[in-house]
């Protein structure tokens, strides 16, 4: 059961023009989202993070959408850039209701995006 | 960089056997959680631990067991391998917010 989910695997986009990723949650419970870039060998680097209050969040070139009534989340990056190339993974979590500092991390599968120059 | 270690960096042992997997967290952050990323799969919550006492459990066999020090650093202990237990396990750390940061993590081979 997957509970995030991303279900382009792959993304080519041309250098300059908008990056758009996107990521459907079905568990009702998650309200925080964060978007994570992975390259190769290294681990996830955070990138940008939203709170389920919000249904926008904006950091320099990157900009998560949150529609809570659709459960869907989007990233934006504009303007992409060759550097931007690598896997983009959506996760989201849920405070767990006996422990505030319990915060696991729900995964999606990723999407290997590929700027071209 | 974010802060967060790990060691070793690559591991190769044999089916069996068992080995520790190091991480020392970001300075300031008391939770540190373990997650396990396999071929073609997402990366998979194993366990949480919050100031030294487990706080959550995911998707964590039992023949896999972590613990964190009183210097906040955790060890994540994998016993009985098996091939199948190949995989990538990163570790991630965060304060009491949401965001966790990771380590390059620890590429595990079993032959």
């Amino acid at each position: 059961d997957q509970q995030v989910k991303q279900n382009s695997p792959s993304l080519s986009v041309q250098e300059g023009r908008i990056s758009i990723l996107n990521c459907d949650y079905t568990n009702s419970m998650f309200d925080y989202f964060l978007w994570y870039k992975k390259y190769p060998a290294e681990g996830p680097t955070f990138l940008i993070s939203i709170s389920s209050i919000k249904d926008k969040n904006e950091d320099g070139r990157f900009t998560v959408f949150l529609n809570k009534s659709a459960k869907h989340l989007s990233l934006h990056i504009v303007p992409s850039q060759p550097g931007d190339s690598a896997v983009y993974f959506c996760a989201a979590s849920a405070r767990w209701s006996d422990s505030g500092s319990a915060r696991q991390l729900t995964f999606g599968s990723g999407t290997q995006l590929t700027v071209l120059p | 960089d974010s802060g967060v270690t790990q060691t070793p960096k690559h591991l190769i042992t044999a089916t069996g056997q068992r080995v520790t997997l190091r991480c020392s967290p970001r300075s300031g952050d008391l939770s540190v959680y373990w997650y396990q990323q396999s071929l073609d799969q997402g990366l998979q919550f194993l366990i949480q631990y919050y100031n030294g006492e487990e706080r959550a459990k995911g998707n964590i066999l039992e023949r896999f067991s972590a613990q964190q020090f009183p210097d906040l650093h955790s060890e994540l202990n994998l016993s009985s391998l098996e091939l199948g237990d190949s995989a990538l396990y990163f570790c991630a750390s965060g304060r009491d917010t949401d965001t966790q940061y990771f380590g390059p993590g620890t590429r595990l081979t079993v032959l």
